[in-house]
């Protein structure tokens, strides 16, 4: 069965840093592109940054481009998504999803970033 | 970026009736290898976003054969036979045409 668990979240001042992390199981990680999607309150989906299977590309949202990092390591399953210089906007469910040509099929539970003071 | 665009339904919808869920794209996602790249996700009320129908009309395996998608290049319709309390929650219409993927407004469904 396909998991995705996603994990780091909580609450982070303006400026600062935070790590997300999605350990994966039940599939061959490493033979699959991997994304993140995030849903602020009150809002829609959104795209957040995808990732290649052997972590050379990497795709952004511009107004994340810069101050996010999506990565992975394929020998533990688990993708990252380093956020730096938060932003009130960036407040939101954040979920981990696998990326199949070209649809998400799979979703984690997400978990929840606020940026605040 | 390409915009998707979708309608807000008339609710709430009486149980057993059927409903219909429309989205737009701001440019055609019809893909030269003559794939549609537009995509439908629900989101239940405290749950994860669920794979309903991928490439316009596909729909991913374990959905409920009342879900039915269609449409042209830019102009889109997620159809729900005989509504179910199940089936309560938001609708997104997703195109993965080009990056950035972007994703409609949502669709709320509400039973009566």
């Amino acid at each position: 069965e396909v998991q995705l668990v996603e994990s780091g979240g909580g609450l982070v001042q303006p400026g600062r840093s935070m790590k997300l992390s999605c350990a994966a199981s039940g599939f061959t990680f490493s033979s699959f592109y991997m994304a993140w999607v995030r849903r602020p309150p009150t809002k829609g989906l959104e795209w957040v940054a995808s990732i290649s299977t052997g972590g050379g590309t990497a795709y952004y949202r511009d107004s994340v481009k810069g101050r996010f990092t999506i990565s992975r390591d394929n020998a533990k399953s688990t993708l990252y998504l380093q956020m730096d210089s938060l932003r009130s906007e960036d407040t939101a469910t954040y979920y981990c999803a696998r990326f199949y040509p070209y649809y998400f099929d799979y979703w984690g539970q997400g978990v929840m970033v606020t940026v605040s003071s | 970026d390409i915009v998707m665009t979708q309608d807000t339904l008339p609710n709430p919808v009486p149980s057993g009736e059927s409903a219909s869920i429309t989205c737009q794209s701001s440019k055609s996602l019809l893909h030269s290898n003559g794939k549609t790249y537009l995509n439908w996700y629900l989101q239940r009320p405290g749950q994860s976003p669920q794979l309903l129908i991928y490439w316009m009309s596909t729909r991913e395996s374990g959905v409920s054969d009342r879900f039915s998608g269609s449409g042209s290049g830019t102009d889109f319709t997620l159809k729900i036979s005989s509504v179910e309390a199940e089936d309560v929650g938001v609708y997104y219409c997703q195109q993965f045409l080009e990056y950035p993927s972007t994703f409609g407004a949502g669709t709320k469904l509400e039973l009566k």
